[in-house]
């Protein structure tokens, strides 16, 4: 059974600053999402990545197959970015398995 | 830009009775999942389904649930006689392929049982 962990469980930051979140897992994975939940409770997918890294506007994606982790970084943060970043992973099935989040909360 | 709709928003319902949550997917989609997520707690799988049938389903998707594709566009999850601890958020999802494809969610449905 795969065990998905994030660091930090809370992070305040300032605008501006570079953000990054961690994801750990325990058992060999197809793919890993990074998702991120607005307070109203919605889920909006941000990556699906499965080797190396990607981009999209502020965000980037990276993920260590052989080490067994991912992180997700936030450049240039604004208080919009305030949400919370959930890393899931897919284990060859069809199936996902969640972390317990990461709460950002970027201060103007 | 296509999205996953559910309906209804938020459903109160009382312990023991049954409910059904409402989803229609992206159209081109094969896969769909329902998934949960109790106040605080991690957002957990519940089932995946395709080809008209249940491909996985987790521990707690036991017999006082069933999902079924009536017709070419919804796709629903019973519950049949609800408990306090059934109350929580319930997504829907679904996605061009397995868990290597990208996932649309939808926006839930808050269920609370009293």
């Amino acid at each position: 059974k795969n065990e998905v962990e994030q660091s930090p469980q809370n992070l305040t930051a300032q605008e501006g600053e570079f953000i990054t979140i961690n994801c750990s897992y325990s058992v060999g994975i197809s793919a890993l999402h990074w998702l991120q939940q607005h307070p109203g409770g919605g889920i909006v997918s941000l990556f699906m990545l499965s080797s190396g890294k990607k981009k999209h506007g502020r965000l980037i994606a990276t993920i260590n197959i052989q080490e067994k982790h991912s992180s997700l970084h936030i450049t240039a943060s604004h208080p919009r970015d305030s949400a919370v970043y959930i890393c899931a992973v897919g284990e060859y099935g069809n199936k996902l398995v969640f972390g317990a989040g990461t709460i950002l909360r970027v201060k103007s | 830009e296509p999205e996953v709709t559910q309906t209804p928003s938020h459903q109160v319902t009382q312990m023991g009775q049954e409910v059904i949550l409402r989803c229609v997917p992206i159209s081109n989609h094969l896969y769909f999942y329902w998934y949960r997520q109790i106040l605080g707690q991690k957002v957990e799988f519940l089932v995946s389904f395709y080809n008209n049938e249940i491909s996985e389903k987790s521990e707690i998707f036991d017999d006082q649930f069933s999902v079924e594709r009536p017709d070419g566009s919804n796709f629903t999850l019973k519950i049949r006689s609800t408990k306090l601890e059934d109350s929580a958020m319930y997504f829907c999802a679904s996605s061009e392929g397995r868990v290597d494809y990208e996932q649309y969610f939808g926006p839930g449905t808050r269920l609370t049982v009293t």
